[in-house]
């Protein structure tokens, strides 16, 4: 099976421009996950789908960034304005259901500027 | 919030040699999963652990749950350079995956 699919893989911006990241995950897999990698760290949880409901969003910075999954499938992440501390990997993930291993993606490294 | 910690940041062993992580958790957990991280790479799930005391492995990978669901290890026989990376542990309490931050496991040949 395909795994989970994001685009685009690098991403530099200068700060306070708009970004934007797109996710498919694998088919069947209702839940999908974006994360935020900072450098040395744990992956931490931005946002947790449960088919096109966002059913956990509590640690997504909601002023700057949101979030969509139309018709529980593809996902996109955006950010605007995007600030310094935003550089990081995003993660996006997806597992059948909650009690399942997440499969991630490549994820998208953004650097900003 | 539930904080899960691991140990040590980061070890450096000889090829052949034996590694172990450690995970420990701030309340109780109703599963425990493990990934690896190749450098440059993204997390790849191992395995997943649900049962109080479980013990599973997979080859050189011994995993384990403790008793009161707090805590876990990974234990690796007979290192290979093709361990390197980073292991992560995430548990479950409540209705979030959390990731600890991970051990960096280097290996000499």
């Amino acid at each position: 099976e395909a795994g989970v699919v994001q685009s685009p893989r690098y991403k530099i911006i200068e700060k306070k421009q708009p970004v934007a990241f797109w996710c498919n995950p694998i088919s069947g897999h209702n839940t999908l996950y974006w994360y935020r990698q900072n450098l040395g760290q744990g992956p931490e949880l931005l946002i947790r789908y449960e088919n096109e409901e966002a059913v956990d969003d509590s640690q997504l910075p909601k002023d700057r960034f949101s979030a969509e999954r139309l018709k529980g499938v593809d996902s996109t992440l955006k950010i605007q304005p995007a600030e310094l501390g935003d550089s990081a990997v995003y993660l996006c993930a997806s597992s059948r259901n909650r009690g399942y291993g997440y499969t991630f993606g490549s994820g998208t490294r953004l650097t900003v500027v | 919030g539930q904080q899960v910690m691991q140990i040590p940041q980061y070890q450096h062993v000889q090829e052949g040699e034996d590694f172990t992580t450690y995970c420990n958790s701030s309340t109780t957990l109703s599963n425990i999963q493990w990934y690896k991280q190749r450098p440059g790479g993204h997390p790849v799930f191992l395995i997943q652990l649900v049962k109080s005391g479980e013990v599973k492995k997979q080859k050189r990978l011994t995993f384990q749950f403790g008793e009161a669901k707090k805590n876990s290890s990974l234990h690796i026989t007979a290192t290979q350079t093709t361990d390197v990376g980073t292991y992560f542990c995430a548990g479950i309490g409540g209705n979030k995956l959390v990731f600890g931050a991970g051990t960096i496991l280097r290996v000499k040949s």
